[in-house]
């Protein structure tokens, strides 16, 4: 089945720094969306950015986009241990409810 | 906000068993899918349904089935339960697509273990 690749798979940081999680698909980008999943729960949508967009900001979050490349970058800034989750990008199939949702980054923050 | 409920969160049953795994969502999308979660796999589309009683298979329908008898409410139903689907199930809903790409929700999950 279609995935979009992330990476890394992990990342380890301390409280304070940056952490910098791509993602990349065989397909053409439409808009992507970014989530988030805490250990053992359901994901969260964090933020979109739509495919005439090449950069987006939401808080401590920095979203940006290249269709050309298929691909995008999500930044958190000034990270907390509360950050610690796996973070997921996901796109829409053009012309179907269907999404793909990417590998996955889990991020683990120490404080 | 947005509430996707499932159900159970954990739930055990024994191998050749029928399981339900129920959702409820509470904002009229129109919308909603089940996942299954898996180390190393991602999220894998299993089923959705656009609209009450309509559905269509997604990556891996095979063993399972649904039911959309009402807007609000998705099943996902294991016929007869097998070791390999012991997994992580997520059920999501959305409005439509088309509506400026509308994020899916999320319910909490149901970590199924089959025996």
């Amino acid at each position: 089945s279609q995935q979009g690749e992330e990476d890394p798979q992990a990342l380890s940081i301390q409280e304070g720094e940056n952490a910098t999680m791509n993602c990349s698909y065989k397909t053409s980008i439409n808009n992507l969306q970014w989530y988030r999943q805490n250990s053992g729960r359901g994901l969260v949508h964090l933020i979109l950015i739509r495919s005439n967009e090449r950069e987006k900001h939401s808080g401590r979050l920095r979203v940006t986009l290249d269709t050309s490349k298929k691909s995008s970058s999500l930044l958190i800034t000034a990270s907390r241990a509360a950050d610690t989750a796996s973070y997921f990008c996901a796109t829409p199939i053009p012309g179907t409810y269907k999404y793909i949702f990417g590998t996955g980054t889990r991020l683990k923050v120490l404080a | 906000d947005v509430k996707v409920t499932q159900s159970s969160r954990y739930l055990v049953k024994r191998t050749g068993e029928k399981v339900f795994l129920e959702c409820v969502q509470d904002m009229d999308h129109e919308n909603m899918f089940w996942y299954r979660q898996d180390p190393g796999l991602g999220l894998r589309l299993i089923y959705f349904s656009y609209d009450v009683k309509m559905k269509e298979k997604g990556d891996i329908p095979e063993g399972y089935s649904v039911s959309r008898e009402k807007k609000e409410r998705f099943s996902l139903i294991l016929e007869s339960a097998s070791t390999n689907q012991t997994s992580m199930y997520l059920c999501a809903s959305s409005y439509p697509a088309g509506q400026s790409n509308q994020p899916q929700h999320f319910g909490d999950g149901t970590r199924l273990s089959i025996l």
